[in-house]
């Protein structure tokens, strides 16, 4: 099974607050968990990611937790600004073969960061 | 750089045109992605392109013809595609090695396509 599932759905958070999004998975043959962030009309960008050997990664104002062992992952975003108003979607990877690598994706959270 | 160019921006096709989309990387990568994504959803894995070779079709209806002239260059070439068809197609770029040390996959700002 290749289901990473993802919540909230949406999130609404106070500027200068934390924002937290929690991804859950299945299948252990995932290896690297990146985070995307995407505004209307384009494209995702690649924000942080992190491989499971590791606990925590932290990047500017974002974090990722991650629990093996419960085999689940989270995005903090400290100090949130209201130019973190996107959505976004955690991910997980795994070797697809000759030399690619397949996403699965979670359904994606709308964050919406208010003054 | 980790820039992945796609043209055109928009497009919009009538049911019985043809027409391609390009998408480029020049950070040597040789595996190369395309995605649809609809409103609201995540993005879709259409397709993989390994080492210029043709590696993960995920059943794409067969208006839909990848094509991969060269490691740098990605074609989505449409057919009489039907108005459900219309979305962001997106197109994403990843390195290899080994032993694997790159994981990241790039994506392009997409093309907007609508199906009238």
């Amino acid at each position: 099974q290749q289901q990473v599932k993802q919540s909230p759905q949406s999130l609404i958070v106070q500027k200068g607050g934390i924002s937290i999004i929690n991804c859950a998975y299945e299948n252990t043959a995932f290896d690297y968990f990146p985070w995307y962030q995407q505004f209307p009309g384009k494209g995702p960008a690649l924000l942080i990611a992190i491989r499971p050997d590791v606990s925590e990664k932290k990047e500017g104002r974002f974090t990722i937790s991650f629990n093996k062992s419960a085999k689940q992952f989270s995005l903090h975003i400290m100090d949130s600004q209201p130019g973190d108003s996107a959505t976004y979607f955690c991910a997980a990877s795994m070797d697809s073969g000759a030399g690619s690598y397949q996403l699965t994706f979670g359904k994606g959270t709308k964050l919406s960061v208010i003054p | 750089d980790t820039e992945v160019t796609q043209t055109p921006k928009h497009l919009v096709m009538g049911m019985t045109n043809k027409k391609s989309l390009k998408c480029e990387q020049h950070m040597g990568h040789r595996a190369m992605y395309w995605y649809k994504q609809k409103a609201k959803k995540p993005p879709e894995l259409m397709f993989v392109y390994s080492y210029e070779k043709l590696s993960i079709n995920e059943s794409v209806p067969s208006r839909f013809s990848p094509e991969c002239p060269n490691s740098s260059l990605l074609n989505l070439h449409l057919h009489a595609l039907q108005p459900e068809d219309s979305a962001l197609y997106l197109c994403a770029s990843s390195q290899d090695s080994f032993p694997r040390t790159y994981y990241e996959q790039y994506f392009g700002p997409g093309t907007r396509l609508t199906v009238t």
